[in-house]
């Protein structure tokens, strides 16, 4: 079964507490990425992981950070997270250039 | 750099009517063109690509087809349903590393 899980579904921290959202895929895809949307923002790349400890800033990584040691698993981790990271964020996975991503279902953050 | 224009933010039909989402892209090359889905709570769902000129991609009724010249890649749909309503995103990739180049997205709103 092709998918993408993650977890939290739902997650409210407060500021300046330390957050770990996880993603895994069972399609043993090289590629992975995590993005953030925002109500009217679109799609956000915040890190590509070209596989394990392999992973590359995208355009908004300022105050996150990833952690790949397993081709299917890829976490976002915030370290003292800031209520301007509330946001939705969805991991996806891809197996090659041309190919189609496969997206999460998201997780909803909150940080109070 | 590559990047993905969608013309609507937002466009409202009523059933049976036709649609029309305008995307257009600036890259070098033939890069892949895609279409997703998203609908509210979910992830965006793939709904097809194409990656030569003149190649038509389609899915559930819906349908583009590759344009080098105008650069464009529109997404279309001869009778949309209320059940069409859902977020529309056109997508870039096949360069620049493995990165995905989205457009803003539109929101498809269809009246019963």
């Amino acid at each position: 079964d092709m998918k993408v899980t993650q977890m939290p579904r739902y997650l409210i921290k407060r500021m300046g507490e330390n957050v770990l959202l996880e993603c895994g895929q069972d399609m043993s895809h090289e590629t992975m990425y995590w993005y953030r949307q925002d109500p009217g923002l679109g799609l956000q790349l915040i890190y590509i992981s070209y596989d394990v400890d392999s992973n590359s800033e995208g355009d908004i990584p300022k105050g996150y950070r990833v952690s790949r040691k397993k081709r299917e698993h890829f976490s976002l981790i915030l370290d003292s997270a800031k209520t301007n990271q509330t946001s939705v964020y969805f991991c996806a996975s891809r197996w090659g250039d041309y190919a189609e991503q496969f997206f999460g279902p998201g997780t909803r953050l909150t940080v109070l | 750099g590559d990047s993905v224009t969608q013309t609507e933010g937002q466009v409202a039909l009523s059933e049976e009517d036709f649609l029309t989402i305008h995307c257009n892209y600036s890259a070098s090359g033939y890069p892949a063109l895609f279409w997703y889905v998203q609908y509210p709570g979910e992830g965006p769902q793939f709904l097809f690509r194409a990656s030569r000129d003149k190649e038509k991609g389609s899915s559930r009724g819906f349908e583009a087809t590759y344009d080098k010249g105008t650069t464009s890649f529109h997404l279309r749909k001869a009778s949309v349903q209320e059940s069409d309503s859902a977020v529309y995103y056109c997508a870039l990739g096949g360069h620049s590393n493995n990165r995905i180049f989205f457009g803003d997205g539109t929101q498809l709103v269809v009246k019963p």
